[in-house]
C-alpha cells in the first residue's frame, strides 16, 4: 500500500466549531508531515512528527492542534479557526526525517489527496 | 535560511517544443525535489535528486541537478498538453524542512 489517505476531503466549518483533520499511511513511514496550502501558492510547512514525537512547529497558530496517536495515524485538530485558514490542508509521510534516512536516500515525501478547509 | 526560486513562474508553451524550467536555491542542500500538481489536486513526486551531476528522466521529463551551482532543471521534450499543470520544485534543509520554490505554472496549447 502506497497511498496516504485524508478525511474529510471537504470540511466547511465556523469560527466557533472545532473539527479534526485525519491522515493515515500504512507504509511503515516514521516521518509525517501537516502542510497548507493557499490557491495558487506553494505548500507551508506546519508540523513534522518523527516517530510520533512533534519535531518541527512552525510557528503555527494554538488554533491550530496536531496528535500522532501511533506511527500510522496523523490528526490534525481545529478550533476557533479565522476565514483566512480557508486553504487545502495536505499531509504527507516519508521514510525517516532527514540523515537518519541515510545521507544516500531518497527519502520522498508521499503526500494525501488533502482536504479543502473553508472557514466562514 | 534556505530560499528556492523558480524562473519562469509562468510558461505557456506550444505542443511539440522543448522548454526548460530552472529553480535555484540558496544554502547547500543534500536533496531536490520536484513535484508536479494539477488544479485542485495534491502534489504527485516525479525525480528526488540527491548528488551533482545526477540526472533522472521519466517520459518527456528530465531533471538534473548542480550542487555547485544550486541549481536543477527540469526540461520538457516535445511538450503535450497533458503536461499542463504546476510544477514545483523544492529543497531540504539540514533541519529537516522542506522548502518549496513558487511553482511554475505550465500550459501547453495546440
Amino acid at each position: 500500500d502506497t497511498e496516504v489517505t485524508q478525511t474529510p476531503k471537504h470540511l466547511v466549518m465556523g469560527m466557533t466549531n472545532k473539527k479534526s483533520l485525519k491522515c493515515e499511511q500504512h507504509m511503515g513511514h516514521r516521518a509525517m508531515y501537516w502542510y497548507k496550502q493557499k490557491a495558487k501558492k506553494p505548500p507551508e510547512l506546519m508540523f513534522v512528527y518523527s516517530y510520533e514525537k512533534l519535531s518541527i512547529n512552525e510557528s503555527v497558530p494554538s488554533r491550530f492542534s496536531p496528535e500522532c496517536p501511533n506511527s500510522s495515524l496523523l490528526n490534525l485538530h481545529l478550533h476557533a479557526l479565522q476565514p483566512e485558514d480557508s486553504a487545502l490542508y495536505l499531509c504527507a509521510s516519508s521514510q525517516e526525517l532527514g540523515l537518519a534516512g541515510g545521507p544516500g536516500t531518497y527519502n520522498e515525501q508521499f503526500f494525501g489527496p488533502g482536504t479543502r478547509l473553508t472557514v466562514l | 535560511e534556505l530560499k528556492v526560486e523558480q524562473n519562469p513562474l509562468f510558461l505557456s508553451m506550444q505542443e511539440g517544443k522543448n522548454y526548460t524550467i530552472y529553480c535555484n536555491y540558496s544554502t547547500t542542500s543534500d536533496r531536490l525535489y520536484w513535484y508536479r500538481q494539477d488544479p485542485g489536486k495534491s502534489l504527485e513526486s516525479l525525480f528526488v535528486l540527491l548528488s551533482n551531476g545526477a540526472v533522472k528522466q521519466e517520459g518527456r521529463l528530465m531533471a538534473s541537478l548542480d550542487t555547485k551551482a544550486r541549481l536543477s532543471t527540469l526540461h520538457i521534450t516535445a511538450a503535450v498538453h497533458d503536461l499542463s499543470a504546476t510544477y514545483f520544485c523544492a529543497a531540504k534543509t539540514s533541519y529537516d524542512k522542506v522548502i518549496f520554490g513558487p511553482g511554475t505554472s505550465l500550459s501547453v496549447i495546440p
